[in-house]
């Protein structure tokens, strides 16, 4: 039972256009969200997080947006640059369970120069 | 040492045999994660270490897998009588104590590849 889903595994975009990766949740307990990024021989580095009480937020050229009632949300990335290209994860966790943190199959996107 | 280290980078080892992988977590940190990425899937969570408290060890697969950790330092993931189903890239990771935001972020090590023929 994925409680954190990417349904897209790949994706391919061209150099400075926007990137939009996906994430579906079911369980209705998450409250904090978070993205990671994953190089090649590397571990998940930590991109940028959303409360669920806000429905987006933004660092530089990664925005993340929120949509509880469809328990949806995305990552974008404008412009989009050869070195975004990675396994993105979604992850959730719950106010209840803060020490657990549930990560989606991951997207892997690789941006095209 | 700035980051999580993990030992071996790699390890190829026969079926049947035990293997141990060793993980570093970031000074001060005081929760230790493992998880194990298999081929094409996601994280998979295995077992959770938080200061003195009693692990966490809901998400280890089988009794062939454990794990122990020193005080608030190295940690040791052992699988017992490898199978070729355990090949996967194990991944460490700690986090900080605080309040809650920093309790989510996890930083991870590079993770250990291991192969069982």
């Amino acid at each position: 039972d994925q409680q954190v889903k990417q349904n897209s595994p790949s994706l391919s975009v061209q150099e400075g256009r926007i990137s939009i990766l996906n994430c579906d949740y079911t369980n209705s307990m998450f409250d904090y969200f978070l993205w990671y990024k994953k190089y090649p021989a590397e571990g998940p580095t930590f991109l940028i997080s959303i409360s669920s009480i806000k429905d987006k937020n933004e660092d530089g050229r990664f925005t993340v947006f929120l949509n509880k009632s469809a328990k949806h949300l995305s990552l974008h990335i404008v412009p989009s640059q050869p070195g975004d290209s990675a396994v993105y994860f979604c992850a959730a966790s719950a106010v209840t369970s803060y020490d657990k943190v549930i990560f989606g199959p991951g997207t892997s996107l690789s941006v095209i120069p | 040492g700035a980051g999580v280290s993990q030992s071996p980078s790699n390890k190829v080892t026969e079926k049947g045999k035990d293997v141990e992988l060793r993980c570093d977590p970031i000074s001060g940190h005081t929760a230790l994660y493992w998880y194990r990425q298999r081929l094409g899937q996601g994280l998979e969570f295995l077992i959770y270490f938080q200061g003195n408290s009693a692990p966490d060890k809901s998400g280890l697969p089988s009794d062939r897998f454990s794990a122990e950790r020193t005080g608030e330092s190295v940690s040791t993931l052992t699988i017992q009588r490898t199978q070729q189903e355990d090949s996967a890239v194990y991944l460490c990771a700690s986090r900080q104590p605080g309040p809650p935001l920093f309790q989510i972020t996890q930083y991870f090590g590079p993770g250990t590849r291991l192969t069982v023929l």
